[in-house]
């Protein structure tokens, strides 16, 4: 089974400051990672995704995540933000399985992210 | 555009009512997932479709069902419209085994009142 830890379910940031939105993940078996994006009143967007190779993984709109097995961490950070980065972003986990239609994404409880003029 | 289709955007019923929800899924998807967005409940699975059979059930009220026809699309039942199944109600679909995720349409948005 899998689950995610998102920590901070709002996150406040100053425009020019990084951002870092915190995700922990347990899994069982070797597992594919996701950060999805959703903005006010609009469906989930895939920012970025870690299924293997290297395991620093960048995004749209200058996000990046990496992947440390160590830590069973997926953290999702940008250098610099910007008013427009200002929504909800969640972490997702999914098993490595190889039968469709049995694959599974468990999302954690979001992180609201607010940038301060 | 996600290439996932739901309609309608809005829709506005009384209580005790029954309305239909319709997904469409990315060309070539054979998975599909309904979802169920609130303040308070926060995003919630409810049911999952893998070409045309039932694959897994999460937190989906006996009030609500959920069908997949045989040219894909999806269509999500809600009866008994009650106050708190006022959300936003997402289908999402996916084709390989968990490593392309999942692909969200823009949701229907529901209010009862």
């Amino acid at each position: 089974a899998q689950s995610v830890t998102q920590l901070g379910s709002h996150v406040s940031v100053s425009e020019g400051a990084l951002v870092l939105l915190r995700c922990n993940y347990s899994s069982s078996v070797p597992p594919y990672l996701f950060w999805y994006v959703q903005y006010p009143n609009q469906g989930l967007q895939l920012l970025l995704k870690y299924t293997t190779g290297a395991t620093l993984v960048k995004g749209i709109n200058g996000f990046e995540a990496e992947f440390k097995k160590s830590e069973t961490s997926f953290h999702l950070t940008k250098p610099s933000a910007h008013m427009s980065d200002a929504a909800e972003y969640f972490c997702a986990v999914s098993a490595r399985i190889r039968s469709f239609g049995n694959e599974k994404l468990t999302f954690g409880t979001g992180t609201r992210l607010t940038i301060i003029p | 555009d996600s290439g996932v289709t739901q309609t309608p955007k809005h829709l506005i019923t009384a209580t005790g009512q029954r309305v239909t929800l319709r997904c469409s899924p990315r060309s070539g998807d054979l998975s599909v997932y309904w979802y169920q967005q609130s303040l308070d409940q926060g995003l919630q699975f409810l049911i999952q479709y893998y070409n045309g059979e039932e694959r897994a059930k999460g937190n989906i009220l006996e009030r609500f069902s959920a069908q997949q026809f045989p040219d894909l699309h999806s269509e999500l039942n809600l009866s008994s419209l009650e106050l708190g199944d006022s959300a936003l109600y997402f289908c999402a679909s996916s084709v390989a085994p968990g490593e392309s995720g999942y692909t969200f349409g823009s949701g229907t948005r529901l209010t009862v009142v």
